[in-house]
């Protein structure tokens, strides 16, 4: 079965630690993102990469990173620097001119 | 600040009625208009989209109309299922990145 795989569906972190939220896919996309999606206020994007070895940041990149080393492969590590981490996170792909195609069923971070 | 303006915030619809979503937009720039469909603790699925050089499109139940010189698009969900019970977003892009409105909540009532 083809899709976007976002592992674990639930995570439960201590304030200041690091934590890495996993997203593969086996779709043959060119281009990842990452989602937040916080209660009423609809989708907002972290970062995307529309190619192997390079991203870009979205409207709210700070105090999160990525990389991009293979093309299945969209990890979102969520820093101590982020000031409000507890939130939804959505990873999606697409190929061609299509912006966002398909998303994967998320993971519910949980600060503490 | 929020890019493009989704209303009503929740509606409630008897089963058989038509549901209707609306959503605005400043940017011109925008050249893909999509709608998702999310169920409780799933990620957003594509139900329809449209390009601003169309008008409307159908499909199925599920039909956009887009009005380009008010900078308005709508979602309408015709003879109304429970099982269409769900958030619906809109959205709209240039250049692969999407800004999404805040969601409408529909309640289907049997």
């Amino acid at each position: 079965d083809g899709g976007i795989t976002q592992s674990p569906k639930y995570l439960f972190r201590k304030e200041g630690q690091n934590v890495t939220l996993s997203c593969e896919q086996n779709l043959n996309h060119d281009a990842m993102y990452w989602y937040r999606q916080d209660p009423g206020q609809g989708l907002r994007l972290i970062y995307y990469s529309q190619i192997v070895n390079d991203f870009q940041k979205g409207d709210i990149a700070e105090g999160y990173s990525v990389s991009r080393e293979k093309k299945e492969s969209f990890p979102l590590t969520v820093t101590s620097a982020q000031k409000n981490p507890t939130a939804f996170y959505l990873c999606a792909s697409s190929i061609g001119t299509v912006p966002v195609a398909f998303f994967g069923q998320g993971t519910r971070l949980t600060v503490v | 600040q929020q890019q493009v303006k989704q209303s009503p915030q929740s509606l409630i619809v008897q089963k058989g009625g038509i549901s209707i979503i609306n959503c605005a937009y400043e940017n011109t720039a925008f050249d893909y208009f999509p709608w998702y469909q999310q169920f409780p603790g799933k990620g957003p699925a594509l139900l329809i989209a449209i390009r601003p050089d169309v008008s409307e499109k159908k499909e199925g139940r599920f039909t956009i109309s887009f009005n380009k010189s008010a900078k308005q698009f709508s979602l309408h969900i015709m003879d109304s299922q429970p099982g269409d019970s769900a958030t619906y977003f809109c959205a709209a892009s240039n250049d692969y990145k999407l800004s999404f409105g805040a969601g409408t909540t529909v309640t289907v009532r049997a």
